[in-house]
């Protein structure tokens, strides 16, 4: 039920770009991504709510791939207030209710 | 606004001890989250509510762990008696709705249990 994301952990240069999958066993209705600092809370990032939505801001941008179940994360020409964990969501629903089941983080780090 | 408000920050306690997490939602925000963030299990929900009712408390660990939200502006954790294993990071989100909406977290109640 929880959200595969890939890799686990990830190191770059400063100015490197950086890719992050979120991938499910179960139908995507949304997915949700969020990174954590060392030592904060979890700060939204953007939502996709439709199958092939794209969406970015900053040099951070994701995709949503409906059929294949996955979603992923781009960070281009990443700058040192990237560095953090990045966590994906993904919406379960059953009769009565739905909620966000996060997956079990991405640690990327950054150097100058 | 101030943001999602929790106390208190830190929490240590002896095992056995009842604790009790608080949490003030962003105002106009209808869900509330209660999570548990510890190295090995990551970003657990424990409970969410919407308009104050309790949706899905599939995430809470067993009967030694309960949440009320008695209005629109306060919810509480409770755990009783605590154990050493309960020792995590908890946090509080709220957002406009359940899922299609951002959640906005608090700066989290560090929990010992000794």
């Amino acid at each position: 039920q929880q959200p595969v994301q890939s890799p686990q952990a990830v190191i770059l240069r400063e100015g490197e770009d950086a890719v992050i999958n979120c991938s499910s066993s179960k139908a995507l209705y949304s997915v949700h991504w969020y990174r954590q600092k060392h030592g904060e809370a979890p700060v939204f990032l953007m939502i996709l709510l439709k199958g092939g939505e794209q969406k970015g801001h900053d040099k951070i941008s994701a995709s949503f791939n409906e059929k294949k179940q996955q979603s992923s994360l781009y960070l281009t020409a990443s700058q040192l207030s990237y560095s953090g964990t990045y966590f994906c969501g993904t919406e379960k629903r059953n009769s009565s209710a739905s909620k966000i089941i996060f997956g079990s983080g991405t640690r990327l780090s950054i150097r100058p | 606004d101030a943001g999602v408000i929790q106390s208190p920050r830190h929490e240590v306690t002896e095992m056995g001890q009842e604790v009790t997490l608080r949490c003030k939602p962003i105002s106009g925000h209808n869900s509330l989250f209660w999570y548990r963030q510890t190295m090995m299990r990551g970003l657990e929900l424990l409970i969410y509510f919407n308009n104050n009712v309790p949706i899905d408390d599939s995430g809470m660990p067993e009967d030694r762990f309960s949440a009320k939200m008695p209005n629109a502006s306060f919810s509480t954790l409770k755990i009783q008696p605590s154990e050493p294993r309960d020792s995590a990071v908890y946090f509080c989100a709220s957002s406009l709705d359940q899922t299609a909406y951002e959640q906005y977290f608090g700066p989290g109640t560090r929990l010992t249990v000794t």
